[in-house]
């Protein structure tokens, strides 16, 4: 699977849009951009994952640039309670495993 | 509840004892996955199965880590002669059979401190 690089940490308001970049210039066409995050003490959450259209559920928008070599994740009002680990993960849709591969995400800090 | 149910959620053992947690997965989630984190990194895999059948194994850490998922539905990761190392949590998930981006769900971990 295609390796991301994010930023190790953010700090965003209380209220404001969180916009958390991904880059994975790697990725090839059968792969698959996810988000997950980790709040302290945990499991990793399910945000949203895409393709190549951009996508938006209740947690969260995702967008995947024309060249899918870069992502970002849009919390569009983030509350206290967003403040986790974000990793950003792309993966293959094959038979072999399927598994997903952590690196080190993001450290989101959502101040007052 | 229907996610993923681990089991114990703690467990603090003593050096050199096994240890075992269970796992049940999401009803009708035929794959199954264990991983490990430790303090400020992120999930790391080591197991799958896919029903029964464990098909990729070759990154649990050492030969004192199994797991088992006998009958298809619960799975079960043991630890043989426990090791201070060992300290981690270990998170359970599951997923439908591979299709366009099926999802996996994870557990909310067992955590082992080893002293």
């Amino acid at each position: 699977d295609a390796k991301t690089t994010q930023p190790p940490s953010m700090d965003c308001a209380e209220g404001r849009a969180a916009n958390l970049p991904c880059n994975h210039s790697t990725i090839s066409g059968n792969e698959y951009v996810y988000w997950y995050r980790q709040i302290h003490s945990q499991g990793p959450q399910y945000i949203i994952h895409g393709l190549k259209n951009n996508e938006t559920n209740e947690m969260a928008s995702l967008i995947i640039t024309e060249d899918r070599k870069s992502s970002t994740l849009i919390l569009p009002h983030a509350t206290l309670r967003d403040t986790a680990v974000y990793y950003c993960i792309v993966r293959a849709d094959n038979n072999a495993g399927n598994m997903l591969t952590f690196g080190g995400g993001t450290r989101l800090m959502v101040k007052p | 509840d229907t996610g993923v149910s681990q089991d114990p959620r703690h467990k603090i053992t003593k050096r050199g004892q096994n240890v075992t947690f269970r796992c049940d997965p999401i009803s009708e989630h035929n794959r199954l996955y264990w991983y490990r984190q430790t303090l400020g990194q992120g999930p790391e895999f080591l197991t799958y199965f896919q029903n029964e059948a464990q098909l990729e194994k070759s990154r649990l850490l050492s030969d004192r880590f199994s797991a088992e998922r006998p009958k298809g539905s619960f799975s079960t990761l043991e630890i043989q002669r426990t090791e201070q190392g060992d300290s981690a949590m270990y998170l359970c998930a599951s997923s439908l059979p591979v299709s366009s981006g099926n999802t996996i769900y994870f557990g909310e971990g067992s955590w082992l401190t080893v002293v």
